[in-house]
């Protein structure tokens, strides 16, 4: 079984600070993807990562997948109250069509 | 109507009440789930089905029967549920399991079960 580690579980920061969580695992996988789920909705996939080191950036996000392709990060520039929600990695064995999720990070941005 | 959709979107039943969640997807996928989102377990993979086989059960009681008529809907029938059923249910699709570098999946925005 492919277990991902995400840490913190909990993160409550205040407007304007910079945070990282990361995703974890022993497996290697084929991708890895994160998604944000806000209150009262489904998760909605921010991005995938597929070659190992690879870096993406969206707006204030960096995504960075770890160059062994088991692990991964998500670094938040100047949080925003918009940015609260949870935060979710997948990782992706496309040989055994299986995506494995993570217990997720619970982000709180507060004014 | 565009996505995964969900009805309904909140739902409380009793202990001995028959009910059934829907999820119907508009995006020509093959591949479509459910997961139960609890406090206990953030994201808990319940059934897979891909082209309208079922694929995966993960140990799931039998108090919950999923359906799949097609490549678009996609049930789940209830039956003499717990409390601790009481979560959210999310559907989600996704494109062919096998041969792709990456299998993003669509959620939908869930339904909301409480059982008393």
């Amino acid at each position: 079984t492919q277990l991902l580690e995400q840490s913190p579980q909990f993160l409550s920061i205040q407007e304007g600070e910079n945070l990282t969580v990361y995703c974890n695992s022993s497996s290697v996988f084929s991708s890895l993807q994160w998604y944000r789920q806000e209150p009262g909705e489904g998760p909605v996939l921010l991005v995938t990562v597929v070659t190992g080191g690879e870096v993406k950036k969206l707006k204030r996000l960096t995504f960075q997948f770890g160059d062994a392709r088991k692990d991964s990060s998500l670094h938040i520039t100047a949080a925003q109250p918009g940015d609260t929600g949870l935060y979710l990695c997948a990782g992706i064995n496309t040989n055994a069509g299986k995506s494995t999720f993570g217990d997720g990070t619970t982000l709180t941005v507060k004014p | 109507e565009t996505g995964v959709t969900q009805t309904p979107r909140h739902l409380v039943m009793g202990m001995t009440n028959k009910k059934s969640l829907k999820c119907e997807q508009h995006l020509g996928h093959n591949a479509m789930y459910w997961y139960k989102q609890s406090a206990k377990k953030p994201l808990e993979l319940m059934f897979v089905y891909n082209f309208k086989e079922q694929t995966e059960n993960n140990s799931v009681p039998s108090r919950f029967s999923p359906e799949c008529p097609n490549s678009s809907h996609l049930f789940l029938h209830l039956h003499t549920l717990q409390p601790e059923d009481s979560a959210l249910y999310l559907c989600a699709s996704s494109r062919n399991l096998a041969g792709l570098p990456y299998n993003e999946q669509f959620f939908g925005p869930g339904t909301r079960l409480t059982v008393l």
